[in-house]
């Protein structure tokens, strides 16, 4: 089993809906949570980061769920320029702290 | 704002040769990472080191190697290039060691080995 797993998508949704992606993780020591944007050929880039409380960023919320260990990104009112890549990243901790990567969902927001 | 820069944004290379790949921080970040993105694989890490000549191997390193005498430099090698080495290569730092920093990307420097 992946450490960290997501839906490859593609997600495509029409402008203005709303849509949820979840990122799933194995390791319950896991703990930082981060989504990162990638545009196509692009470098990855902090969306932002997930808090045990929930937090919410403009249009983008996320969320997290140590119970059933996964995280989630909500998308409201979504706009063309939200197209591209979303990438979860936990931090674990196993001796030395470690980033590791999802594969990424991708999104495309059809006008 | 962070700036990670790396020396080449494309790269073309023969089998046998060898590569070197540089990526340069401006923030005085302790971490430097690489990273190499492939499509299904998402990003895998090579090497990386959280001091000035620390190294530490990441989950992939074999046919690599890194050098970093500067703090704000960090060199990716690949000391006899192969086909299956053909990747996106990343390249990041953070600020502190420790756990909860986030990470900061260069451009990526796509490489093609022949």
């Amino acid at each position: 089993r992946k450490e960290v797993e997501q839906d490859p998508g593609p997600f495509n949704v029409p402008e203005g809906a709303t849509v949820a992606f979840n990122c799933t993780y194995s390791n319950s020591a896991s703990q930082s949570f981060f989504w990162y944007r990638q545009d196509c050929r692009k470098e990855p880039k902090l969306l932002m980061s997930v808090y045990s409380s929930g937090n919410e960023d403009g249009r983008f919320t996320a969320q997290l769920n140590r119970a059933s260990q996964y995280i989630s990104l909500l998308i409201r009112d979504s706009k063309l320029s939200d197209s591209a890549t979303y990438l979860c990243v936990v931090i674990s901790t196993s001796g030395t702290y470690k980033y590791i990567f999802g594969t990424g969902t991708r999104l495309k927001v059809l006008a | 704002d962070v700036k990670v820069t790396q020396s080449s944004r494309y790269l073309v290379k023969r089998t046998g040769e060898k590569v070197f790949l540089e990526c340069v921080q401006d923030m005085d970040h302790e971490n430097m990472f690489w990273y190499r993105q492939d499509p299904g694989l998402g990003l895998r890490l090579i090497y990386f080191s959280y001091d000035v000549k620390m190294k530490e191997k990441g989950d992939i390193p074999e046919g690599y190697s890194v050098s970093r005498e500067k703090k704000e430099r960090f060199s990716l090698i690949l000391e006899s290039a192969s086909t299956n080495q053909t990747s996106m290569y990343l390249c990041a730092s953070s600020l502190l060691a420790g756990g909860e920093e986030t990470q900061y990307f260069g451009p990526g420097t796509r490489l093609l080995v022949l």
